[in-house]
């Protein structure tokens, strides 16, 4: 069984396109994350929500909207798409907001021409 | 704010003993974590130190020592299958975010 899922695993789109990536977590765990990691590696959180609230939204361009439909499922949507946005993105889970070990899905190339 | 230092690459040789070290700046910190990620793929969280002091899970060994705001994580017995990525993370605040390092590459070669 799949822990944390994500999906699609690679996307390739045009720049001035929308476009969103699911996530769906099996864990029951309460908190889930957004990660953004370029292509130095450098790892950084974009949201985090805990039982479907936001409660961690770094310095993130709005045009970056995450939802959490219920606690299992964080997607994130992407308005007007620039080449800067081109990384993998990573969701994340953990039983709670506090706890040191998270869970990570598989990764999301996005690759924006 | 939080930040954390790791060397950017390390070397070593199949069977050997590596350390990769960890120092942060925070306030509030409420310990490290150490997380693994081979290329192409996920984070792996491998290990926690919420106290002081050295916690072993197999091969690998992470320690921490909060007065020196110094942690380490110990590979011992290398295998080719360690080459990967590290990363130190903290501090662990409910409503502050998992900062992580920027990473470790270890390369393991014969």
């Amino acid at each position: 069984d799949t822990a944390v899922s994500q999906t699609p695993k690679y996307l390739v789109t045009q720049m001035g396109n929308d476009k969103s990536i699911k996530c769906e977590q099996n864990l029951g765990h309460d908190t889930m994350y957004w990660y953004k990691q370029d292509s130095k590696k450098f790892l950084k959180i974009m949201f985090s929500y805990n039982n479907k609230e936001l409660i961690i939204n770094e310095t993130v361009p709005n045009r970056f909207s995450p939802k959490s439909p219920d606690k299992a499922h964080l997607n994130l949507h992407i308005n007007s798409l620039e080449l800067g946005d081109s990384a993998v993105y990573f969701c994340a889970s953990s039983p709670q907001s506090t706890s040191y070990e998270q869970y990570f899905g598989p990764g999301t190339r996005l690759t924006v021409t | 704010g939080q930040s954390l230092e790791q060397p950017s690459e390390v070397t070593a040789v199949e069977g050997a003993i590596v350390q990769i070290n960890c120092t942060y700046q925070t306030s509030g910190f409420y310990g490290l974590s150490w997380y693994q990620q081979h290329d192409g793929g996920a984070p792996t969280f491998l290990s926690y130190n919420g106290l002081d002091g050295l916690e072993e899970t197999g091969r690998f060994s992470s320690f921490l020592s909060r007065s020196d705001s110094y942690g380490y994580l110990l590979l011992q017995e290398l295998q080719m299958k360690d080459s990967a990525s590290y990363f130190c993370a903290g501090p662990n605040s409910g409503n502050t975010p998992l900062v992580f390092g920027k990473g470790t590459r270890l390369s393991v070669i014969a």
